[in-house]
């Protein structure tokens, strides 16, 4: 089956610009999350959804970061007024926990790389 | 919430030797502890998991062990090859009935032919 696809692949923008980044998850999955990838570094938690419960936004950087997943399903992960620093890969991942105290394997979709000039 | 701490940073090995990457956890109720292996421009991927009611797992020439008393869990590679060569991330879940995970910051590991 389909996999966990992201748009666009690379980004390029100005510094001040807005930047929309999409993630289509797994069919299915409940659980859907972004990182940040910094060249060479680790990956950096920013946001999680879970079912129908308040997401955790305890990993977004600043308030020019913003995320929403619309019907379960398509998540959108927004940057306001970019700055240099946020160049990076972004990455979205999605799972499907048995249960409430179930932790599953995420599957990774190949990431945007935004570079902020 | 989870502390994940992984060690070492990098790591050399000849063609067919063997490699241990480390990672120890802080919240006891942990119990599900995930490898993923990310080759260069490429997404993460699941190489190995293990649950805490086990303690080891292997899947041909890859092992985790896990020692929930010492609270650490490791990755063995054995022969490995050159494609082995990759970054490796182990993770942790935050406990409470929560599906978000810790990663730790990553092994990169190259294997010399």
């Amino acid at each position: 089956g389909a996999g966990v696809s992201q748009s666009p692949s690379n980004k390029v923008t100005e510094k001040g610009k807005d930047v929309e980044l999409r993630c289509d998850p797994i069919s299915g999955h409940t659980a859907l999350y972004w990182y940040r990838q910094s060249l060479g570094q680790g990956l950096e938690f920013l946001i999680y959804f879970q079912g129908n419960s308040a997401p955790d936004k305890s990993g977004l950087p600043s308030d020019r970061f913003s995320a929403e997943r619309t019907g379960g399903s398509v998540s959108t992960l927004t940057i306001q007024r970019t700055q240099q620093e946020d160049s990076a890969v972004y990455l979205c991942a999605s799972s499907s926990p048995v249960g409430l105290f179930s932790t599953d394997t995420q599957y990774f979709g190949p990431g945007t790389r935004l570079t902020v000039l | 919430g989870e502390n994940v701490e992984q060690h070492p940073s990098t790591l050399s090995v000849q063609e067919g030797d063997s490699a241990v990457i480390k990672c120890t956890y802080s919240d006891s109720a942990s119990n599900y502890f995930p490898w993923y292996k990310q080759e260069l421009g490429k997404r993460p991927q699941l190489i190995i998991d293990i649950r805490s009611n086990v303690g080891e797992k292997k899947d041909q020439r890859i092992a985790v062990t896990l020692n929930k008393t010492a609270k650490h869990f490791s990755l063995h590679i054995t022969e490995t090859q050159p494609e082995d060569s990759a970054v490796y991330f182990c993770a942790a879940p935050n406990s409470g009935g929560y599906q978000k995970v810790t990663f730790g910051i990553g092994t990169k590991l190259q294997v010399i032919p």
